[in-house]
């Protein structure tokens, strides 16, 4: 039980375009789901929570109009990265939690960014 | 907001040795602390976690320890076989009904030499 899937697993992009990335809960309903970067070899960085049916929490620094992050259902959140450029380029990993009282995070196998 | 300090930043070990991963963090708040492992490429994988009105647990080979007091809390893996080397880290945060949020330490890269 409780597994998280992303989509694409890996993308290439043109500096300039957006990106769209899916996370889904395949197994539990995910009322909260969280997006991290991770730059290699280096931590997980939280940019935001997202919430269904309301919008995201997004932490310090994290530009909210650059990475855009809809979480329309119970199973999918999605993270749109806007007019991409190099320094975009990472691993984004999302997570889910399925509520109650558990505080359990489980993770998505993440997506590997590439803008050229 | 909340800060998660983590040691040592590599630790290599012979296969059969303990291995001891240390962990601070800054919000006497926090009531929730995982272990995740994360081997290379991989999503990380919870291996064991401790709330805050716990002050120690134990799964097989693995466990971790909590000093609220200290605002510490350590990863301590036994009988260490190649397959644990990985980047393991720790994590602070709080419960689902206070956000859930989880704050990252910076990661150990664990080594088991056969």
């Amino acid at each position: 039980g409780a597994v998280v899937s992303q989509h694409p697993s890996r993308v290439i992009c043109k500096s300039g375009t957006s990106v769209k990335i899916e996370c889904r809960s395949l197994d539990f309903q995910a009322t909260t789901m969280f997006w991290y970067r991770q730059f290699p070899k280096q931590s997980l960085m939280l940019m935001a929570t997202s919430n269904e049916g309301s919008k995201a929490t997004y932490e310090q620094g994290v530009e909210k109009d650059k990475f855009l992050i809809n979480h329309a259902s119970l199973t999918l959140s999605t993270l749109t990265v806007t007019s991409a450029h190099p320094e975009d380029s990472s691993f984004y990993i999302c997570s889910a939690s399925s509520g109650g009282a558990r505080e359990t995070q489980y993770f998505g196998p993440g997506t590997r960014l590439l803008v050229l | 907001g909340e800060n998660v300090e983590q040691h040592p930043s590599t630790l290599s070990v012979q296969e059969g040795d303990s291995a001891v991963i240390k962990c601070t963090y800054s919000d006497s708040a926090s009531n929730y602390f995982p272990w995740y492992k994360q081997e290379l490429g991989k999503r990380p994988q919870l291996i064991i976690d401790i709330r805050s009105n716990v002050g120690e647990k134990k799964d097989q080979r693995i466990a971790v320890t909590l000093n609220k007091t200290a605002k510490h809390f350590s990863l301590h893996i036994t009988e260490t076989q190649p397959e644990d080397s990985a980047v393991y880290f720790c994590a602070a945060g709080f419960g689902y009904n206070q956000g859930g949020k989880l704050i990252f330490g910076q990661g150990t890269e664990l080594s088991v030499k056969p």
